[in-house]
């Protein structure tokens, strides 16, 4: 079955460790999205990559960072100047622009 | 699992009763809209999508409709069943920009 796989679902940090968020998906969509999910909250967007080998800062890039090598990957890397990272945090992949987003099971990330 | 609930508007309903849940967008300019839905611990799920050059579209058991003038969208559901509980979003676009959404309704139904 084609889908979008987040791992892991949990993941906890301690503080001033970068930890990456994996996200995969064999849909063969072109576009890659990740968003930050907090209780009470929208979903506020990371970064996106439109295309293989290249990526966008979104509204709240700062302290991440995303790279975009093969079109089935995009992980997300949380750095140590992400001042509050403890957060739900999902990818999301669409064929482009015209259509909705498929988003993976999320990953819960907690610092400790 | 996720409590992405929290502090969210809530609408509670009883089993069998007709749900109307809303949104409101904020650029005019959106001509692409969706609602999805989002059970707790999981991602969100795709339920309808209409796009600016109608004001209805019907899926099975749920109708969005939309009102550009007042730029509001809306999720009806019918025959709410328990299972129907989670956290709505409504989601827009403008032209090719990334999707922007709302901050969610709660959806409660009691047995």
């Amino acid at each position: 079955d084609g889908g979008i796989t987040q791992s892991p679902k949990y993941l906890f940090r301690k503080e001033g460790q970068n930890v990456t968020l994996s996200c995969e998906q064999n849909l063969n969509h072109d576009a890659m999205y990740w968003y930050r999910q907090d209780p009470g909250q929208g979903l506020r967007l990371i970064y996106y990559s439109q295309i293989v080998n290249d990526f966008q800062k979104g509204d709240i890039a700062e302290g991440y960072s995303v790279s975009r090598e093969k079109k089935e990957s995009f992980p997300l890397t949380v750095t140590s100047a992400q001042k509050n990272p403890t957060a739900f945090y999902l990818c999301a992949s669409s064929t482009g622009t015209d259509f909705g987003y498929t988003f993976g099971s999320g990953t819960r990330l907690t610092v400790v | 699992g996720e409590n992405v609930g929290l502090h969210l508007p809530t609408l509670s309903v009883q089993e069998g009763d007709n749900s109307i849940i809303n949104c409101a967008y904020s650029n005019s300019a959106s001509d692409y809209f969706i609602w999805y839905k989002q059970e707790s611990g999981k991602g969100p799920q795709f339920i309808i999508d209409i796009r600016s050059n109608m004001d209805k579209r019907q899926g099975q058991r749920v109708t969005v409709l939309l009102n550009k003038t007042v730029k509001h969208l809306s999720l009806q559901i019918a025959a709410t069943q328990p299972g129907d509980s989670a956290v709505y979003f409504c989601a827009e676009r403008s032209g090719y920009s990334t999707l922007t959404f709302g901050k969610g309704t709660m959806l409660l139904v009691s047995p």
